[in-house]
C-alpha cells in the first residue's frame, strides 16, 4: 500500500528565502507525482505534475524534482513571498490507482 | 469557466439526519472524484466516476455513504444516517481525462459538521 509522507508538517521562513519542501513515498512504481497548493477554506490547486519518466518540472519560481528509485520528491520555491503562504500537498499516482496524498506542509512566509 | 461548483459550502446537521452534498464538474471533463479531508487522515479518495459510471468506490467508508452521477454535469454524495465522525471537508474534483492520475481541478469543498 502506497504511503506518502511530507516533512516538515509546518515551516516558517522570512520573505525572500529559498526553501525546499520534501515528499517521500514507499512504492517506487508510480505513474506520476503532483504538487498541489491549498489555501485556507479553499480547494486544491495543481502546481506541477511530473510524469514517472521525468526528473523535474519548473513553473516560474517553483521547481519540482522526482527521484523514483529513492522514493523522493522535492518542491523548491525561490525567493519566497508572503503570498506563497499555504499548505503544499504532494500526491502520488499509480496508473489506474487512486491518487495518494501526503498530509501536507503548512508554509508561512513572514514579511 | 466557473470551475468545479459545490453546494452547500457549509452544512451543520444532527446525528442521524440525511446529508446530501452536490457537485457540478467543469464542462467537458469526463472524470469526477469525491474526496474527504480530515486532520487525522488527510485527503482520501472516496469514489470516482468516469463518463458518469462509478469506477472505484473502495474508499467509501460504509454503506451509509452513497454517490451518484446521473449526468455529466451533476453528482451527489449522500450520507444516511450521518454520524459525528463524518464531520470533515468534502471535496469534489474533475479531470478532463480518464484516469485518476492526471491533473484534477478541485472545488472549494463542503465543510460538514455533524452534531
Amino acid at each position: 500500500k502506497q504511503e506518502v509522507t511530507q516533512i516538515p508538517a509546518a515551516l516558517s521562513v522570512p520573505e525572500g528565502e529559498n526553501l525546499v519542501l520534501n515528499c517521500s513515498f514507499t512504492d517506487s512504481a508510480i505513474y506520476n507525482l503532483q504538487w498541489f497548493r491549498q489555501d485556507p477554506g479553499k480547494g486544491l490547486t495543481s502546481l506541477l505534475l511530473i510524469q514517472s519518466s521525468q526528473r523535474e518540472q519548473t513553473s516560474g519560481r517553483l521547481n519540482a524534482s522526482l527521484d523514483k528509485s529513492s522514493g523522493r520528491s522535492t518542491l523548491y520555491i525561490a525567493a519566497s513571498q508572503p503570498g506563497d503562504s499555504a499548505t503544499y500537498l504532494c500526491a502520488v499516482g499509480g496508473g489506474s490507482e487512486k491518487l495518494v496524498f501526503g498530509k501536507g506542509t503548512k508554509l508561512t512566509v513572514n514579511p | 469557466d466557473a470551475g468545479v461548483i459545490q453546494s452547500p459550502r457549509h452544512e451543520v446537521t444532527e446525528m442521524g439526519q440525511e446529508v446530501t452534498l452536490r457537485c457540478k464538474p467543469i464542462s467537458g471533463h469526463n472524470s469526477l472524484f469525491w474526496y474527504r479531508q480530515t486532520m487525522m487522515r488527510g485527503l482520501e479518495l472516496l469514489i470516482y466516476f468516469n463518463n458518469n459510471v462509478p469506477i472505484d468506490d473502495s474508499g467509501m467508508p460504509e454503506d451509509r455513504f452513497s454517490a451518484k452521477m446521473p449526468n455529466a454535469s451533476f453528482s451527489t454524495l449522500k450520507i444516511q444516517p450521518s454520524e459525528p465522525r463524518d464531520s470533515a471537508v468534502y471535496f469534489c474534483a474533475s479531470s478532463p481525462v480518464g484516469t485518476t492520475t492526471d491533473t484534477q481541478y478541485f472545488g472549494p469543498g463542503t465543510r460538514l459538521t455533524v452534531l
